[in-house]
């Protein structure tokens, strides 16, 4: 099945910077792969997400990237602000979504101001 | 986005009883949903998949005589902990899939403390 390594754990920033969370996975029949901001004890949201017919996708501040060969995705933030705060989770999974997702383990990104 | 409703959001119960946790899909048709759990501070664990009107494929290691799935219709589909421990007690989330498929949208959670 597949693999989903996810890092780092912790990420703490100062406001204004940048933040760059990295995914790598196992399966190469993936081919969907989202994004995910939870905060605390409520459900994840889905801030973007890549198919891999694509390399980069962007959304104002947020983009990710995708490297098929190296099995590997990023999410970027720019310009973080206080609300950025939360814990992020990237998974990959069959782009028809028939087989559920893998999440990575997560990670707890931390504004400073 | 499409709206998927998990009920309860947060229950208590004592060990050895059996809790029903549901998961709607308010606007759409879910061909499959998902369940999932996370521990605290942990990542979300997918545990089973159930597609309407057939019989729900569980992840290795979860038990399926445990946690019983029922997916009966489109809309709805429930997940029952049965003789509940309280190392069964977690954050359950629902997502369900639409048709064609897309965007798995996830319910709001539940909370799940046996004592």
């Amino acid at each position: 099945g597949e693999n989903v390594e996810q890092h780092p754990s912790t990420l703490s920033v100062q406001e204004g910077d940048s933040a760059v969370i990295k995914c790598t996975y196992s399966d190469s029949a993936s081919n969907y792969f989202p994004w995910y901001k939870q905060e605390l004890g409520k459900r994840p949201q889905l801030i973007i997400d890549i198919r891999s017919n694509v390399g980069e996708k962007k959304d104002q501040r947020i983009a990710v990237t995708l490297n098929k060969t190296a099995k590997h995705f990023s999410l970027h933030i720019t310009e973080t602000q206080p609300e950025d705060s939360a814990v992020y989770f990237c998974a990959a999974g069959d782009g028809g979504g028939a087989d559920g997702l893998t999440f990575g383990k997560g990670t707890h990104l931390i504004i400073q101001p | 986005g499409a709206v998927v409703s998990q009920h309860p959001s947060r229950v208590i119960c004592k060990s050895g009883t059996s809790v029903k946790i549901e998961c709607r899909s308010l606007d759409f048709q879910a061909t499959t949903m998902f369940w999932y759990r996370q521990f605290p501070k942990q990542s979300l664990m997918l545990m089973a998949t159930s597609n309407e009107g057939s019989k729900a494929t569980y992840e290795q290691g979860v038990e399926k005589d445990k946690f019983l799935i029922n997916h009966a219709s489109l809309t709805l589909s429930t997940l029952t902990v049965t003789s509940a421990h309280p190392e069964d007690s977690s954050f359950y989330i629902c997502s369900a899939l639409g048709f064609p498929n897309t965007e798995a949208f996830f319910g709001q959670g539940t909370r799940l403390t046996v004592v």
